[in-house]
């Protein structure tokens, strides 16, 4: 049973397109991160929310909307497509409060390309 | 602000040898330290930890040590196998752990 999915995990698209991503997490944690890797590996957090309450925005355009309907799921919509937006995007989740160890819990990535 | 140095890769070492790689950091206060792993086509995890100086973290044969006088967290393993292969992330994250800083991720090749 996995413990943060994602869907899809490969999406080709147009740009100008719209497209969502959706992620669950069944490890009861609170707390979820969208993460934004780029071709050349490096890893950039995008936004965190804890229990749907959104607590951290890095600068990102907001083309970038994430919607998080209740504290196991986090998704990510991205409008008007842009190509710089290909990457591979993850999410993570963790325990909130004093259960939270720093470690972050990734799911397997979901590959964007816009062309 | 905060920020994480890692040696670039590739990294290419024969199955058996020693591996070292170079992780240092730049942050206010005290954070905790990191390093994740990230096998081919899969999601990063968690391969060991640090809190506090001088903290050893380590896990599957792996080591590293929170050197806070020297700013790092290097990460060593006396001998590599095939199966490391893999890119390695050191990270550090403050007080809170809302969110962490990832460096860019030092990529491993190890053939037999």
């Amino acid at each position: 049973d996995t413990a943060v999915s994602q869907t899809p995990k490969y999406l080709v698209t147009q740009m100008g397109n719209d497209k969502s991503i959706k992620c669950e997490q069944n490890l009861g944690h609170d707390t979820m991160y969208w993460y934004k890797q780029d071709s050349k590996k490096f890893l950039k957090i995008m936004f965190s929310y804890n229990n749907k309450e959104l607590i951290i925005n890095e600068t990102v355009p907001n083309r970038f909307s994430p919607k998080s309907p209740d504290k196991a799921h986090l998704n990510l919509h991205i409008n008007s497509l842009e190509l710089g937006d290909s990457a591979v995007y993850f999410c993570a989740s963790s325990p909130g409060g004093v259960a939270n160890t720093g470690e972050l819990f990734f799911g397997e990535g979901s590959r964007l390309t816009v062309l | 602000g905060d920020s994480v140095t890692q040696m670039e890769g590739p990294v290419t070492l024969s199955e058996e040898a020693f591996l070292t790689i170079n992780c240092t950091y730049t942050a206010t206060g005290y954070p905790s330290l990191f390093w994740y792993v990230q096998y081919p086509g899969e999601g990063l995890q968690l391969l060991l930890k640090a809190t506090k100086a001088d903290d050893k973290g380590s896990n599957k044969g792996f080591e590293a040590t929170y050197r806070k006088e020297t700013t790092s967290f290097h990460l060593e393993k006396g001998s590599v196998q095939v199966s490391d292969s893999a890119v390695y992330f050191c990270a550090l994250s403050r007080t809170g752990f809302q969110k962490l800083v990832f460096g860019t991720g030092t990529r491993l090749l190890v053939s037999p």
